[in-house]
Protein backbone atom coordinates (compact mmCIF):
# COMPACT_ATOMS: atom_id res chain seq x y z
CA UNK A 1 0.00 0.00 0.00
CA UNK A 2 1.07 3.48 -1.23
CA UNK A 3 1.92 5.71 1.98
CA UNK A 4 0.88 8.88 0.19
CA UNK A 5 -1.59 8.82 -2.42
CA UNK A 6 -2.44 11.40 -5.47
CA UNK A 7 -4.84 11.20 -8.28
CA UNK A 8 -2.42 11.61 -11.22
CA UNK A 9 -4.73 13.42 -13.45
CA UNK A 10 -4.34 15.55 -15.80
CA UNK A 11 -6.42 18.14 -14.02
CA UNK A 12 -7.63 20.25 -16.47
CA UNK A 13 -9.18 23.29 -15.58
CA UNK A 14 -9.91 27.24 -17.45
CA UNK A 15 -7.72 30.07 -16.53
CA UNK A 16 -8.57 32.32 -13.69
CA UNK A 17 -10.41 28.98 -11.98
CA UNK A 18 -10.10 27.47 -8.58
CA UNK A 19 -7.55 24.30 -9.07
CA UNK A 20 -7.83 21.90 -6.48
CA UNK A 21 -5.27 19.16 -5.41
CA UNK A 22 -5.59 16.35 -3.03
CA UNK A 23 -3.26 13.96 -1.03
CA UNK A 24 -3.93 11.14 1.59
CA UNK A 25 -1.30 9.28 3.41
CA UNK A 26 -1.45 6.44 5.62
CA UNK A 27 1.06 7.36 8.65
CA UNK A 28 -1.15 8.92 11.22
CA UNK A 29 1.33 10.19 12.83
CA UNK A 30 2.74 12.60 10.23
CA UNK A 31 3.22 15.91 11.37
CA UNK A 32 4.68 18.20 8.50
CA UNK A 33 3.34 18.03 5.10
CA UNK A 34 4.82 19.78 1.76
CA UNK A 35 3.56 20.86 -1.56
CA UNK A 36 6.24 20.68 -4.40
CA UNK A 37 5.51 22.04 -8.14
CA UNK A 38 7.66 20.00 -10.81
CA UNK A 39 7.74 21.48 -14.58
CA UNK A 40 8.45 19.29 -16.94
CA UNK A 41 12.22 18.76 -17.30
CA UNK A 42 12.97 20.45 -13.93
CA UNK A 43 13.35 19.74 -10.64
CA UNK A 44 10.89 19.52 -7.87
CA UNK A 45 10.47 23.25 -6.50
CA UNK A 46 8.99 23.51 -2.59
CA UNK A 47 5.89 25.88 -2.55
CA UNK A 48 4.19 25.07 0.61
CA UNK A 49 4.48 23.61 4.22
CA UNK A 50 1.69 22.98 6.33
CA UNK A 51 2.11 21.93 10.17
CA UNK A 52 -1.55 22.38 11.68
CA UNK A 53 -4.75 21.47 11.06
CA UNK A 54 -6.46 23.87 9.14
CA UNK A 55 -5.43 26.06 6.32
CA UNK A 56 -2.46 28.17 5.32
CA UNK A 57 -2.30 30.64 2.59
CA UNK A 58 0.35 32.18 0.84
CA UNK A 59 -0.48 34.51 -2.22
CA UNK A 60 -2.84 32.60 -4.23
CA UNK A 61 -1.80 29.16 -3.04
CA UNK A 62 -3.87 27.39 -0.16
CA UNK A 63 -2.56 24.41 1.71
CA UNK A 64 -5.33 22.71 3.93
CA UNK A 65 -4.83 20.10 6.11
CA UNK A 66 -7.23 17.72 8.47
CA UNK A 67 -5.07 15.14 10.36
CA UNK A 68 -8.07 13.20 11.46
CA UNK A 69 -8.84 12.16 8.04
CA UNK A 70 -5.10 11.68 7.04
CA UNK A 71 -6.13 14.42 3.91
CA UNK A 72 -4.26 17.18 2.48
CA UNK A 73 -4.61 19.75 -0.05
CA UNK A 74 -3.72 22.70 -2.00
CA UNK A 75 -5.95 25.47 -3.88
CA UNK A 76 -4.78 27.69 -6.19
CA UNK A 77 -6.65 30.85 -7.44
CA UNK A 78 -7.03 32.37 -10.46
CA UNK A 79 -5.08 29.94 -11.79
CA UNK A 80 -2.79 30.68 -14.68
CA UNK A 81 -1.31 28.34 -17.49
CA UNK A 82 2.14 29.00 -16.21
CA UNK A 83 0.94 27.08 -13.07
CA UNK A 84 0.50 24.47 -15.59
CA UNK A 85 2.82 21.72 -14.07
CA UNK A 86 3.22 18.59 -11.86
CA UNK A 87 2.39 18.64 -8.28
CA UNK A 88 3.88 16.45 -5.47
CA UNK A 89 2.68 15.98 -1.96
CA UNK A 90 5.20 15.23 0.41
CA UNK A 91 4.94 13.47 3.83
CA UNK A 92 7.64 13.13 6.82
CA UNK A 93 7.30 10.15 7.70
CA UNK A 94 7.41 9.87 11.51
CA UNK A 95 9.34 6.22 11.53
CA UNK A 96 12.63 7.21 9.77
CA UNK A 97 11.76 11.00 9.43
CA UNK A 98 12.57 11.08 5.74
CA UNK A 99 10.31 12.64 3.06
CA UNK A 100 7.77 10.39 1.35
CA UNK A 101 6.85 11.54 -1.93
CA UNK A 102 3.37 10.57 -4.26
CA UNK A 103 3.24 10.30 -7.20
CA UNK A 104 2.38 13.56 -8.58
CA UNK A 105 -0.95 15.61 -9.79
CA UNK A 106 -0.64 16.42 -13.34
CA UNK A 107 -2.21 20.23 -13.48
CA UNK A 108 -3.03 21.80 -17.09
CA UNK A 109 -4.79 25.32 -17.22
CA UNK A 110 -6.12 25.89 -20.26
CA UNK A 111 -5.83 29.61 -21.63
CA UNK B 1 26.94 27.54 -2.74
CA UNK B 2 23.50 28.78 -2.50
CA UNK B 3 21.56 25.89 -3.40
CA UNK B 4 22.09 21.93 -3.93
CA UNK B 5 24.63 20.87 -6.67
CA UNK B 6 24.88 18.13 -8.55
CA UNK B 7 27.12 16.58 -11.07
CA UNK B 8 27.68 15.79 -13.87
CA UNK B 9 24.59 16.99 -15.22
CA UNK B 10 24.39 14.85 -18.12
CA UNK B 11 25.75 11.03 -18.32
CA UNK B 12 25.98 8.62 -20.86
CA UNK B 13 27.97 5.24 -20.01
CA UNK B 14 28.10 2.15 -21.57
CA UNK B 15 25.84 -0.83 -19.80
CA UNK B 16 28.17 -2.73 -17.30
CA UNK B 17 30.52 0.35 -16.74
CA UNK B 18 30.33 2.08 -13.14
CA UNK B 19 28.80 5.50 -12.28
CA UNK B 20 29.22 8.07 -9.80
CA UNK B 21 27.02 11.00 -9.16
CA UNK B 22 27.69 13.35 -6.79
CA UNK B 23 25.87 15.75 -4.88
CA UNK B 24 26.93 18.74 -2.51
CA UNK B 25 23.85 20.04 0.04
CA UNK B 26 23.35 23.46 1.08
CA UNK B 27 25.84 24.32 3.66
CA UNK B 28 24.53 23.31 6.84
CA UNK B 29 21.87 21.23 6.24
CA UNK B 30 22.12 17.49 7.73
CA UNK B 31 19.18 15.97 5.83
CA UNK B 32 19.99 14.27 2.42
CA UNK B 33 18.09 12.68 0.07
CA UNK B 34 18.57 10.40 -3.14
CA UNK B 35 15.33 9.86 -5.31
CA UNK B 36 15.44 8.73 -8.83
CA UNK B 37 13.10 9.59 -11.31
CA UNK B 38 12.04 7.59 -14.41
CA UNK B 39 10.86 9.30 -17.50
CA UNK B 40 7.54 10.36 -16.50
CA UNK B 41 7.17 8.59 -13.25
CA UNK B 42 7.29 9.84 -9.56
CA UNK B 43 10.04 10.24 -7.25
CA UNK B 44 11.29 6.78 -6.02
CA UNK B 45 13.06 7.08 -2.70
CA UNK B 46 16.51 5.44 -2.55
CA UNK B 47 18.76 6.60 0.57
CA UNK B 48 18.32 9.02 3.09
CA UNK B 49 21.09 10.47 5.44
CA UNK B 50 20.79 12.41 8.75
CA UNK B 51 23.43 13.82 10.68
CA UNK B 52 25.91 11.55 12.02
CA UNK B 53 23.12 8.35 12.31
CA UNK B 54 23.24 5.15 10.17
CA UNK B 55 21.51 6.10 6.49
CA UNK B 56 18.23 4.81 5.88
CA UNK B 57 19.02 2.30 2.32
CA UNK B 58 15.76 0.80 1.99
CA UNK B 59 15.65 2.43 -1.27
CA UNK B 60 18.19 1.36 -2.49
CA UNK B 61 16.81 -1.20 -5.40
CA UNK B 62 20.02 -4.00 -5.48
CA UNK B 63 23.44 -4.04 -4.26
CA UNK B 64 24.68 -2.90 -7.65
CA UNK B 65 23.42 0.85 -5.69
CA UNK B 66 25.68 2.51 -2.64
CA UNK B 67 25.86 5.79 -1.47
CA UNK B 68 28.36 7.44 1.31
CA UNK B 69 27.88 11.28 2.89
CA UNK B 70 31.75 11.92 3.73
CA UNK B 71 32.15 14.43 6.62
CA UNK B 72 28.35 15.07 7.04
CA UNK B 73 28.55 16.96 3.50
CA UNK B 74 29.17 15.58 -0.06
CA UNK B 75 27.21 12.57 -1.16
CA UNK B 76 28.15 10.16 -3.62
CA UNK B 77 25.86 7.87 -5.19
CA UNK B 78 27.85 5.26 -7.10
CA UNK B 79 26.14 2.01 -9.47
CA UNK B 80 27.88 -0.85 -10.33
CA UNK B 81 27.42 -2.94 -13.30
CA UNK B 82 24.97 -0.39 -14.90
CA UNK B 83 21.76 -1.85 -16.58
CA UNK B 84 19.46 -0.01 -19.14
CA UNK B 85 16.44 0.07 -16.48
CA UNK B 86 19.00 2.48 -14.61
CA UNK B 87 18.60 5.67 -16.75
CA UNK B 88 16.56 7.85 -15.25
CA UNK B 89 17.58 11.48 -13.23
CA UNK B 90 18.92 10.91 -10.26
CA UNK B 91 17.24 13.55 -7.93
CA UNK B 92 19.64 14.97 -4.83
CA UNK B 93 17.70 17.56 -1.99
CA UNK B 94 18.74 18.35 0.96
CA UNK B 95 17.42 19.89 4.02
CA UNK B 96 17.63 20.27 8.30
CA UNK B 97 16.09 17.70 10.32
CA UNK B 98 12.21 16.97 9.98
CA UNK B 99 11.31 19.91 7.72
CA UNK B 100 11.36 21.02 3.93
CA UNK B 101 14.23 19.65 1.48
CA UNK B 102 15.62 21.39 -1.61
CA UNK B 103 16.15 19.62 -4.81
CA UNK B 104 19.19 19.96 -6.98
CA UNK B 105 18.33 20.03 -11.05
CA UNK B 106 19.60 15.98 -10.98
CA UNK B 107 21.69 13.86 -13.33
CA UNK B 108 20.05 12.34 -16.06
CA UNK B 109 21.98 9.26 -16.36
CA UNK B 110 21.53 7.41 -20.01
CA UNK B 111 22.78 3.77 -20.00
CA UNK B 112 22.98 2.63 -23.73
Amino acid sequence: QKEVEQNSGPLSVPEGAIASLNCTYSDRGSQSFFWYRQYSGKSPELIMFIYSNGDKEDGRFTAQLNKASQYVSLLIRDSQPSDSATYLCAVMDTGRRALTFGSGTRLQVQP
Amino acid sequence: GAGVSQSPSNKVTEKGKDVELRCDPISGHTALYWYRQSLGQGLEFLIYFQGNSAPDKSGLPSDRFSAERTGGSVSTLTIQRTQQEDSAVYLCASGLRNTEAFFGQGTRLTVV
